[in-house]
């Protein structure tokens, strides 16, 4: 069964480092989105992500994210001056595009664990 | 403010026994709304998606049901397994696609 696929499985970066996160959607997907679920909290959306654009974003993807399809087959999240706050497990999900974006199941990657010291 | 609360914030229920989850929600506007269970450490997975228009939908020992006119649903679970021990997050969904989600109900399955 295809799965959202995502690298590392945990992140150990120091506070102002840029960090990279990698999601490999399942291929026939067409959106693609970002959360973050700080421990013991619930999770937050982030950003969503169609047709090589960015569709929406939280107010707490501010200019220090960034997301990018470099290629086919990579969806990736940048934190370009990484905090001490942006301590979380990021999950990236995709979701077809045939039945309106807000009836199409979302399918979570296993998450990247971030940690800044 | 657009929110998600669910209740209770835990339980414990014995291998065998039935127990509901219960999820009331203030977001608007609204398109559907998703129940995902999430265990420890990995991301959710999907277990239903209901519409305005649904009032109830199964999905193995899974039944939810929903209550549009007063903004609230729920999740049964019957007959428990060890394997239920999840957070179960009650989610909606803007028509635009983005998700609300809410806080999640920590189930302990005991033997």
């Amino acid at each position: 069964e295809p799965e959202v696929t995502q690298t590392p499985s945990h992140q150990v970066t120091q506070m102002g480092q840029e960090v990279i996160l990698r999601c490999v959607p399942i291929s026939n997907h067409l959106y693609f989105y970002w959360y973050r679920q700080i421990l013991g909290q619930k999770v937050e959306f982030l950003v969503s992500f169609y047709n090589n654009e960015i569709s929406e974003k939280s107010e707490i993807f501010d200019d220090q994210f960034s997301v990018e399809r470099p290629d086919g087959s990579n969806f990736t999240l940048k934190i370009r001056s990484t905090k001490l706050e942006d301590s979380a497990m990021y999950f990236c999900a995709s979701s077809e595009a045939t039945s309106g974006i807000s009836y199409n199941e979302q399918f979570f990657g296993p998450g990247t664990r971030l940690t800044v010291l | 403010k657009n929110q998600v609360e669910q209740s209770p914030q835990s339980l414990i229920i014995l291998e065998g026994k039935n127990c509901t989850l219960q999820c009331n929600y203030t977001v608007s506007p609204f398109s559907n709304l998703r129940w995902y269970k999430q265990d420890t450490g990995r991301g959710p997975v999907s277990l239903t998606i209901m519409t305005f228009s649904e009032n109830t939908k199964s999905n193995g020992r899974y039944t939810a049901t929903l209550d549009a006119d007063t903004k609230q649903s729920s999740l049964h679970i019957t007959a428990s397994q060890l394997s239920d021990s999840a957070s179960y997050i009650c989610v909606v969904s803007y028509p635009w696609g983005k998700l609300q989600f809410g806080a999640g109900t920590q189930v302990v399955v005991t033997p």
